[in-house]
């Protein structure tokens, strides 16, 4: 059973503009979740995160938000840039969603 | 610091035939992990294992797959015999301490199998 999904495989934004990537879950019980990029032929990396106590983590240009209520999460980034290009990949205790695909076009 | 090492980076072997994957997790991470990355499912969790001890292998998809940890350095995904379907991106990942879901794993760079 997938208890984190990632609907949209694919997103095209343009630079400078922000990017909204979402994830739903199932599990009630998460306490942590993950946002990891990854850059093709290259293992996810660790990007930003978020207790399940708050609703909002801010790092530079990526922020997440958490919607306890509606056990959903969203990733933004703002401003888009061409190097921001990648899958990203949402987690929550271990189990992953299968990734969204960003395109950021210059 | 060396990250997580996995090898081979890609493997071709034909269908039958044992595959071993390998891993050197980051030293001083009590916790290893295989995924398995397909187009359909995404990052899978095979196994995960804490101070060289098998926690969880409800992932591991049928009794051709075996994963070993034979010491705090090394760890094997093991696949015999092999099968088309298993044909995917494995990663191994590492993170530090015990108990602690905000800890980030570590990736390694995968390997990319290949099934004949």
């Amino acid at each position: 059973d997938q208890q984190v999904k990632q609907n949209s495989p694919s997103l095209s934004v343009q630079e400078g503009r922000i990017s909204i990537l979402n994830c739903d879950y199932t599990n009630s019980m998460f306490d942590y979740f993950l946002w990891y990029k990854k850059y093709p032929a290259e293992g996810p990396t660790f990007l930003i995160s978020i207790s399940s106590i708050k609703d909002k983590n801010e790092d530079g240009r990526f922020t997440v938000f958490l919607n306890k209520s509606a056990k959903h999460l969203s990733l933004h980034i703002v401003p888009s840039q061409p190097g921001d290009s990648a899958v990203y990949f949402c987690a929550g205790n271990m189990r992953f969603g299968a990734g969204t695909r960003l395109t950021v076009k210059p | 610091d060396a990250g997580v090492i996995q090898s081979p980076r890609h493997e071709v072997t034909e269908m039958g035939q044992e595959v071993t994957l390998r891993c050197k997790p980051i030293s001083g991470h009590d916790y290893l992990f295989w995924y398995r990355q397909t187009m359909m499912r995404g990052l899978e969790l095979l196994i995960y294992f804490n101070n060289n001890v098998p926690i969880d292998d409800s992932g591991m998809p049928e009794d051709r797959f075996s994963a070993k940890m034979p010491n705090a350095s090394f760890s094997t995904l093991k696949i015999q015999p092999s099968e088309p379907r298993d044909s995917a991106v494995y990663f191994c990942a590492s993170s530090p301490r015990a108990g602690d879901s905000n800890q980030p794993q570590h990736f390694g760079d995968g390997t990319r199998l290949s099934i004949l």
